[in-house]
């Protein structure tokens, strides 16, 4: 199973994009890539997912390199609401398991 | 279209008792896993159901188990409560296994005294 390693925490400002990124050394060929966000006391909410390339929401992007061993979810122009623990995970194709890691801690400054 | 429901929210139980967890997924929904989350080991898979049936299971002890209707509403029940049982437990579901994208309750928070 893909473990993920992602940094613990990551300050910005009000209006800035915001880049984190994920290891994902051991991914499997038909593993998928996603992210959450969580809020306090609520479950975690579906960013994006993806399986190679760029992919683009209303909310985020996506970028996977060709090797698939790492992702980087970018959050444009972040704002205080954007506070939060994010967390990317490799969805196992074989066995469906989600395997969260610790999440990146997210703090927007005003 | 309702999202995930679990109840209760909040939950006090003494050491040694049992307790129920009840999760309702959205209509629809036939993949329900649960997950506990604590400030030192964060989020950990417990065990997913599909069509009644586990269909995987995390690294925890046999005292955690669970269940899922014909409904695909979703129990999980913990035995002889220990002190670490504390946590907010999460309940996810998806449409189909392996869906990349999951819906999350809000959680039930397991206090144990």
């Amino acid at each position: 199973l893909a473990k993920t390693t992602q940094p613990i925490s990551m300050d910005s400002y009000e209006g800035q994009e915001v880049n984190i990124t994920c290891s994902h050394n051991n991914i499997a060929t038909n593993d998928y890539i996603t992210w959450y966000q969580q809020f306090p006391s609520q479950g975690p909410r579906f960013i994006i997912q993806g399986y190679k390339t760029k992919v683009t929401n209303e909310v985020a992007s996506l970028f996977i390199p060709a090797d698939r061993k790492s992702s980087t979810l970018s959050l444009p122009r972040v704002s205080l609401s954007d506070t939060a623990v994010y967390y990317c995970l490799v969805v196992a194709s074989g066995t469906y398991k989600y395997i969260f890691g610790t999440g990146t801690r997210l703090k927007v400054l005003a | 279209k309702a999202g995930v429901t679990q109840t209760p929210r909040y939950l006090i139980k003494t050491r040694g008792q049992q307790v129920t967890l009840s999760c309702s997924p959205i209509s629809g929904h036939r993949s329900v896993s649960w997950y506990q989350q604590t400030p030192g080991q964060g989020l950990q898979f417990l065990f997913e159901y599909f069509s009644e049936t586990q269909r995987n299971k995390g690294n925890f002890p046999g005292r955690f188990s669970g269940r899922q209707f014909s409904n695909s509403r979703s129990e999980m029940n913990v035995s002889t409560l220990e002190l670490g049982d504390s946590a907010l437990y999460l309940c996810a579901s998806s449409p189909v296994r392996g869906s990349p994208e999951a819906f999350f309750g809000q959680g039930t928070r397991l206090t144990v005294v």
